[in-house]
This record gives structure tokens, C-alpha cells and sequence, in this order.
């Protein structure tokens, strides 16, 4: 079955330290990889996404995010947190079925990240 | 929000009553999708249209139609609202589904929180 996993609800971090969110997904043939972003009372936006190629992609308002295809995993990450990263995250995988044939996209559940001051 | 507009955004209605929402778009997308968000369960697709009159299912589509009959507009219709649809609802457009380039990103709306009593 294709999936999307986020392991972590809630990820605190201090203001300049660095910051994961991680990303695990089940998905057969090649992965297409999105990060999105959702704000309070908002909808999500777009951060980056991993087509094909380099492992680390980037993305808007300084993310990142490594591809590891042994892992299985798209981790989201950024060198130094800001208090206004402060938002909910999703990963998000293309399904895969009918060859790829539609755009539908499946979601983790996503991962709340708390800046502190 | 990519030129996306969704509405009402806020409505609170009765079990049993019908409902709609509309989903406008200013981009002249072909690809227009709706979701549901629900915690614990990230988003998820209901229905998705290929172009005007052409739609398809997606995961969770029981209880729900839809209907486009401009690019521009795509229409979800709970005909008799339950409880278990009480859920923040969010339209995404693409200009493409083939994979592999910027065209297949989805772009999010600002979400219409439904409440059904």
C-alpha cells in the first residue's frame, strides 16, 4: 500500500538551532516527494518538491530537504529555525498506481513545529 | 493563494441539509482537486476534474459530488450533510499532471471550515 508517514506530532526547537521534520513514505516505482506548509487559518503552501536527481533539494524561505532512497525517507530541514517556521507540515507523496496517470497526492498526517524563542 | 478563492469559508449548517461550496480559480488551471483535513488524518482527496465535466473519485468521495461546469469553478456538493463531514475542505489547482516538472505542483486555497450539527 502506498503511504506517507510522519513519525513525530511535534517537533520543539529552539530560535537558531537547526531543525528536522521527518518523512517516511511507501510508494512503488519512483517517488515524487512534496513538502508543504500551513499556517494558521491558512491553506498549505508549497515548499519543495524531489523529482529526480540531487538527494538534497531546496526549497522556499531557506528549507531543505535530503532524499534517501535506502531509507526510504524525505526528511525537511533548515540550519537555523525561526520563530516564524512555527507552522504545520506535510509530506506528501504522488501516488504511483495507473502509472502515474493522475496527480493524486497522499499525505501524512503532518508534524506541528514549535519555535521557542 | 495562487489565485484561488473558496467559499463560504466559514458555515455552519444541520444534518440533512444540502451544501455546497464553491472552489474559483483565476489561473486557468485544467486540474482542479478537493481535500478534506482532519486531524490525525492529514488531508484527504474526495474528488478531482481533469478538465470542465470530467471529474473522477478519489479516496474518501462517499457523501460528496462534484460538478465543473467553467475552468474556473469546481463545485462540491455534500447533498445531505452529515456529522462525520464536518471538516475544513481545501481546493487545490495544477496546470499539468505529468510528472517530473514545475506544471504537476498542486496550489492550495485558503480552506472553508464546515461545521454540521
Amino acid at each position: 500500500a502506498q503511504s506517507v508517514a510522519q513519525p513525530e506530532d511535534q517537533v520543539n526547537v529552539a530560535e537558531g538551532n537547526p531543525l528536522t521534520v521527518k518523512c517516511t513514505y511507501s510508494v512503488s516505482g519512483n517517488p515524487y516527494l512534496f513538502w508543504y506548509v500551513q499556517y494558521p487559518n491558512r491553506g498549505l503552501q508549497f515548499l519543495l518538491k524531489y523529482i529526480t536527481g540531487d538527494n538534497l533539494v531546496k526549497g522556499s524561505y531557506g528549507f531543505e530537504a535530503e532524499f534517501n532512497k535506502s531509507q526510504t525517507s524525505f526528511h525537511l530541514k533548515k540550519p537555523s529555525a525561526l520563530v516564524s517556521d512555527s507552522a504545520l507540515y506535510f509530506c506528501a507523496v504522488r501516488d504511483s498506481r495507473f502509472g502515474g496517470a493522475t496527480n493524486k497526492l497522499i499525505f501524512g498526517t503532518g508534524t506541528l513545529l514549535a519555535v521557542q524563542p | 493563494d495562487a489565485g484561488i478563492t473558496q467559499s463560504p469559508r466559514h458555515k455552519v449548517t444541520e444534518t440533512g441539509t444540502p451544501v455546497t461550496l464553491r472552489c474559483h480559480q483565476t489561473e486557468n488551471h485544467r486540474y482542479m482537486y478537493w481535500y478534506r483535513q482532519d486531524p490525525g488524518h492529514g488531508l484527504r482527496l474526495i474528488h478531482y476534474s481533469y478538465g470542465v465535466k470530467d471529474t473522477d473519485k478519489g479516496e474518501v468521495s462517499d457523501g460528496y459530488s462534484v460538478s465543473r461546469s467553467k475552468t474556473e469553478d469546481f463545485l462540491l456538493t455534500l447533498e445531505s450533510a452529515t456529522s462525520s463531514q464536518t471538516s475544513v475542505y481545501f481546493c487545490a489547482i495544477s496546470e499539468s499532471i505529468v510528472p517530473g516538472t514545475s506544471l504537476d505542483t498542486q496550489y492550495f486555497g485558503p480552506g472553508t471550515r464546515l461545521t454540521v450539527l
